[in-house]
This record gives structure tokens, C-alpha cells and sequence, in this order.
């Protein structure tokens, strides 16, 4: 069964950098997620679409301090160059045909 | 610029109904899939429908089906949701959002959301 898990929280310090993971169940180290950022009593912002082989696509507008990989069932956000506004809600997402899944979310904390 | 504006949200009771609306601009419409989906208070992003392209095909999550219907008029730029017997646990801000184009897919391949609207606050309560 597929499923996406995200640890609840994380945290860094401004202008620091901070590793965010999104995990697949076993056996599907193939697929592709998104990642998506919230920002406080905002909508959801389209970030990237991460392959498995670690290539991504950012949506526009999306600094460069963003980007991804990838490592087996691992999918990773990093954020470099932590700013205030970074301090939102980080949720992964996948797809296929007939389902969509988001992970749980990641509430990032910038200290 | 590119955009997803909802409307129609509001406080309905138990069983009642409800018609949530998308404006959408700055792309062509007509040519892009587009998702429903929720996010329950203090709660994480739950898919809800998409509607394909041309509003030929539909689906939808088990939590809405037989409840909820997505329609589109690309005439008007415009999506809706129409939300029939309402439950508390329909309680939700609801985004829609943009399916990314994706060459030669199905439109049953859900893939992901490259564009999001701001939301429109639903409240199922007596």
C-alpha cells in the first residue's frame, strides 16, 4: 500500500539549512512526489515535482535556496539560507492512476 | 498572472447543501485538469475530485462520492463543487487546484497540483 510519512516537526536556526524528508512505503522507490509549502492561514504553494532519480522541476518563482533529491524511498526538501517566511507547513504528495496521497506534513519551526 | 480564486463557502447545517465556486485566469483553462481539496481544521490536505480537461471524466474520493459533484463550464472559466447532505466532518477550507499538464497521460493519472487558490471556508454545524 502506498504512503507517504513525514516527521511532524522540524527546526533550524535563520540562515542555516534544514533537510526535510519525505518517506515511501517500501516497495515503491519509483514514484515521483511533489512538495508543497504552507505558510501560516495561507493556501498551499506548489514548490517542485521531485523524481526518484533526484531531477526537479520547480515551480515558478521558487528561489533557489529550494531544492531536492532523492535516495531510495527517501524524497528530501532542503532549505539553505533559512528565512522567516520559510516557517510554514511542508507537505509531500503522489499520485497515480486513480490516487493522490499527501504525506501528513512537516511544520518547520525557524528559531 | 495565473490564479485560482474560490468562492460559495459559508456555515450550512448537517444535510444541508452548498456550492462552492473556482474563478480561474491567467492561463487557458480549458485545457488543464483541475482537483478539489480539503483541509480540515488544524488537520492535513485530503484529496477530494478532480474534473479532467473537458469535464468528461470525474472522480472522486470515497468520503464525497454519491455527496459531492464537480463540474466545469471552460465558457466561463469557472469550476464548482456542489456539496449535497453535508456532515460535520465536511468542515474544511477547500482549495482547488490546477492538475500540472502531463503529456499523453490519462486523465485517470491524477498527478500533482502545480497551482493552488487561496480557499473558501466550509462549516457543517447545527
Amino acid at each position: 500500500q502506498l504512503v507517504l510519512t513525514q516527521s511532524p516537526s522540524a527546526s533550524a536556526s535563520l540562515g542555516a539549512s534544514v533537510k526535510l524528508t519525505c518517506t515511501l512505503s517500501s516497495g515503491h522507490s519509483g514514484y515521483a512526489i511533489a512538495w508543497h509549502q504552507q505558510q501560516p492561514d495561507r493556501g498551499p504553494r506548489y514548490l517542485m515535482k521531485l523524481n526518484s532519480d533526484g531531477s526537479h522541476s520547480k515551480g515558478d518563482g521558487i528561489p533557489d535556496r529550494f531544492s531536492g533529491s532523492s535516495s531510495g524511498t527517501e524524497r528530501y526538501l532542503t532549505i539553505s539560507s533559512l528565512q522567516s517566511e520559510d516557517e510554514a507547513d511542508y507537505y509531500c504528495q503522489t499520485w497515480g492512476t486513480a490516487i493522490v496521497l499527501f504525506g501528513g506534513g512537516t511544520r518547520l519551526t525557524v528559531l | 498572472q495565473m490564479q485560482l480564486v474560490e468562492s460559495g463557502g459559508g456555515v450550512v447545517q448537517p444535510g444541508g447543501s452548498l456550492r462552492l465556486s473556482c474563478a480561474a485566469s491567467g492561463f487557458t483553462f480549458s485545457t488543464y485538469g483541475i482537483h478539489w481539496v480539503r483541509q480540515a481544521p488544524g488537520k492535513g490536505l485530503e484529496w477530494v475530485a478532480l474534473i479532467s480537461y473537458d469535464g468528461s471524466n470525474k472522480y472522486y474520493a470515497d468520503s464525497v462520492k454519491g455527496r459531492f459533484t464537480i463540474s466545469r463550464d471552460n465558457s466561463k472559466n469557472t469550476l464548482h463543487l456542489q456539496m449535497n447532505s453535508l456532515r460535520a466532518e465536511d468542515t474544511a477550507v477547500y482549495y482547488c487546484a490546477r492538475r500540472a499538464f502531463c503529456s499523453g497521460c490519462s486523465d485517470s493519472y491524477y498527478y500533482y497540483m502545480d497551482l493552488w487558490g487561496k480557499g473558501t471556508t466550509v462549516t457543517v454545524s447545527s
